[in-house]
């Protein structure tokens, strides 16, 4: 299974809005609603920010949204903060009990 | 609350053998199935294996695939990933997480392994 395409990089400045694309195919991001997005800085465990595609688990600001179109899916944050400066991943459940992961994008907040 | 804690990491040689153990609390281990997750140094996320709440049934990344073994004590809310012919891309850190409805819910804080001569 291949894994999911993602941006290298992106950046922001606070307060602004950024997007982050993860693009699959027909089979995975593109088949199913089964898309979540992940956050992770530095040493420490990823923590999920928005699963099945849009939604948002308790605690998590409504800063951040997912959406999708076609075999692409998209992270937003809007308002962006010195804290949301950090690594993002997303991942599919394609099928059969496998799940793939994008190769990551680093978010630079200006 | 919900906590992971992975253990059992170190140096191993190549070809060598390592089990891993995560230990559950704050939730009912029973109901959930659980995964192993690894990321490389320096690198992304990478999917494992998959093992359902009751342990009837395993998953593997084609890459790991007849070298590990996941399986779990519901008894003892325990996850374990036995890893055996170890390569040099297997050095990572490897979390376990939680899973509910297909994503990763919960995670621990990694073990590292690095396998190396």
């Amino acid at each position: 299974q291949s894994a999911l395409t993602q941006p290298a990089s992106v950046s922001g400045s606070l307060g602004q809005s950024i997007t982050i694309s993860c693009t699959g195919t027909s089979s995975d991001v593109g088949g199913y609603n089964y898309v979540s997005w992940y956050q992770q800085h530095p040493g420490k465990a990823p923590k999920v920010m928005i699963y099945d595609v849009s939604k948002r688990p308790s605690g998590v600001s409504n800063r951040f949204s997912g959406s999708k179109s076609g075999n692409t899916a998209s992270l937003t944050i809007s308002g962006l903060q010195a804290e949301d400066e950090a690594d993002y991943y997303c991942s599919s459940y394609p099928s059969s009990k496998i799940w793939v992961f994008g190769g990551g994008t680093k978010l630079t907040v200006l | 609350q919900v906590l992971l804690v992975e253990s059992g990491g170190g140096v191993v040689q190549p070809g060598g053998s390592l089990r891993l153990s995560c230990a559950a609390s704050g939730f009912t281990f029973s109901d959930y199935g659980m995964h192993w997750v690894r990321q490389a140094p320096g690198k992304g996320l990478e999917w494992v294996a998959f093992i359902l709440y009751d342990g009837s049934n395993q998953y593997y990344a084609d890459s790991v695939k007849g070298r590990f073994t996941i399986s779990r004590d519901n008894s003892d809310n325990s996850l374990y990933l036995q890893m055996s012919s170890l390569r040099a891309e297997d050095t990572a850190v490897y979390y376990c997480a939680k899973d509910r409805g297909l994503h990763f819910d919960d995670w621990g804080q990694g073990t590292l392994v690095t396998v190396s001569s």
